[in-house]
């Protein structure tokens, strides 16, 4: 069965400091991935998407991800994190039949 | 445009009342779902539609109901709420479905529902 996970369910990381995001799926396919942000007390927005080619992805507000087909996993990464990059963040797996998978989501903390 | 709305903001019910969910796209787009969203575990897929008069089940459908009249509109209806459907309720859209539903989904601001 399809499944995405995220291993860490909250994170902190210093004002200026890189972030990596982690997530793995499960699919028997060529997945397609998102890393989706939620902002408290909104809906999820966009950051980044993987549907083919290049395995390094660029997103929004400096975000980029990396596909690796042979550890299943397209973790989320900033070189250095902004007091407003705080906020919950979801990975997701296009899961055939017009669905879409999301993991249980990684809250980030940022510390001054 | 107004991109996803959904209406209520906020609502609470007594166990067994019935009430529904209104969402509204204004962008044209074919694919619309409803997802819930419980802590530690993302968010659920409970129905979806590719298209007006046509729905299907998701992941947690029980105790749903949905329509599809138009392409702008895709309410959700609790029959006979119950505490366990205490939760956020997000109404989601996509321009295409050619992709098989995989392309960008456009959030709305969500709804807060408790049930007592």
């Amino acid at each position: 069965a399809q499944s995405v996970t995220q291993p860490d369910i909250h994170i902190t990381v210093s004002e200026g400091a890189s972030l990596e995001l982690r997530c793995n799926y499960s699919y028997g396919a060529t997945p397609y991935l998102f890393w989706y942000v939620q902002s408290p007390g909104q809906g999820l927005q966009l950051l980044l998407k993987y549907f083919s080619g290049d395995t390094l992805v660029q997103g929004i507000k400096g975000f980029e991800a990396e596909f690796k087909r042979s550890q299943s996993s397209f973790n989320l990464r900033k070189p250095s994190v902004h007091w407003s990059d705080a906020a919950e963040y979801f990975c997701a797996v296009g899961a055939g039949g017009f669905k879409t998978i999301f993991g249980a989501g990684t809250r980030l903390f940022v510390k001054a | 445009n107004a991109g996803v709305t959904q209406t209520p903001k906020f609502q609470v019910l007594k166990t067994g009342q019935s009430m529904t969910l209104q969402c509204a796209q204004d962008m044209n787009h074919e694919y619309m779902s409803w997802y819930r969203q419980d802590p530690g575990m993302g968010l659920r897929l409970i129905h979806y539609s590719v298209g007006a008069g046509i729905t299907d089940q998701g992941e947690v459908p029980n105790g749903y109901n949905v329509s599809r009249s138009t392409t702008e509109d895709f309410p959700l209806r609790l029959l006979s709420a119950a505490p366990s459907q205490t939760s956020v309720y997000f109404c989601a859209s996509s321009y295409s479905v050619l992709a098989g539903g995989y392309n960008e989904q456009f959030f709305g601001p969500g709804t807060r529902l408790t049930v007592l």
